[in-house]
């Protein structure tokens, strides 16, 4: 049931372009990404919604395929301040239940 | 404003003592999450509140964990008869609505350490 996130860790260098895959066994409502750094708690970066519905930072872009149950963030012209573990968060629908199940992780590395 | 605050940040028990973790959601917030974290992982969920109502329980590992959040507020998660097993971050988050389509705001995390 967990997302399975790929790839599982990637280093890049400054400016350079990345792309991590989300991927649901689940028909989803929601896709929610966050980066959480070393002891730290993970921040919100974006949220994709069932019929295209997007929200989040300006930097920071991501697609969601509904009939695939897959979601990909693409980092462009990376920063240092990119570095962290992101997690793709995925909800199911809301109503009862608003809860996030977080994919495994990808460990994104930047260097100068 | 405020963000997501959560007390105390640091735990130490004693495998068999009952601890009780504080979270004070950001204000106006309906939505509350707990989730638990071990090291190297993502967020598991625990439990959802729609302000006062725990409408989701199902993530709880065992009835030693329990939740309350009896105003609306702040919330709170006792884990009973601590267990090393418990030992991981536990995290709350809040979210303005009460549909999935809002985003989660973290607290900074509870470091439990059972000894």
């Amino acid at each position: 049931q967990q997302p399975v996130q790929s790839p599982q860790a990637v280093i890049l260098r400054e400016g350079e372009d990345a792309v991590i895959n989300c991927s649901s066994s689940k028909a989803l409502y929601s896709v929610h990404w966050y980066r959480q750094k070393h002891g730290e708690a993970p921040v919100f970066l974006m949220i994709l919604l069932k019929g295209g519905e997007q929200k989040g930072h300006e930097k920071i872009s991501a697609s969601f395929n509904e009939k695939k149950q897959q979601s990909s963030l693409y980092l462009t012209a990376s920063q240092l301040s990119y570095s962290g573990t992101y997690f793709c968060g995925t909800g199911l629908g809301g109503g009862a239940t608003n809860k996030l199940i977080f994919g495994t992780g990808t460990l994104l590395a930047v260097q100068p | 404003g405020a963000g997501v605050s959560q007390s105390p940040r640091y735990k130490v028990a004693k495998r068999g003592q009952d601890v009780a973790l504080r979270c004070d959601p950001i204000s106006g917030h309906v939505s509350l999450f707990w989730y638990q974290q071990a090291l190297g992982q993502g967020p598991e969920f625990l439990t959802y509140f729609q302000n006062e109502a725990q409408l989701d329980k199902s993530g709880l590992p065992s009835d030693r964990f329990f939740a309350e959040r009896p105003e609306g507020s702040v919330s709170t998660l006792k884990i009973q008869r601590t267990q090393q097993e418990d030992s991981a971050v536990y995290l709350c988050a809040s979210s303005f609505g009460d549909m999935g389509s809002y985003e989660q705001y973290f607290g900074p995390g509870t470091r439990l350490t059972v000894t």
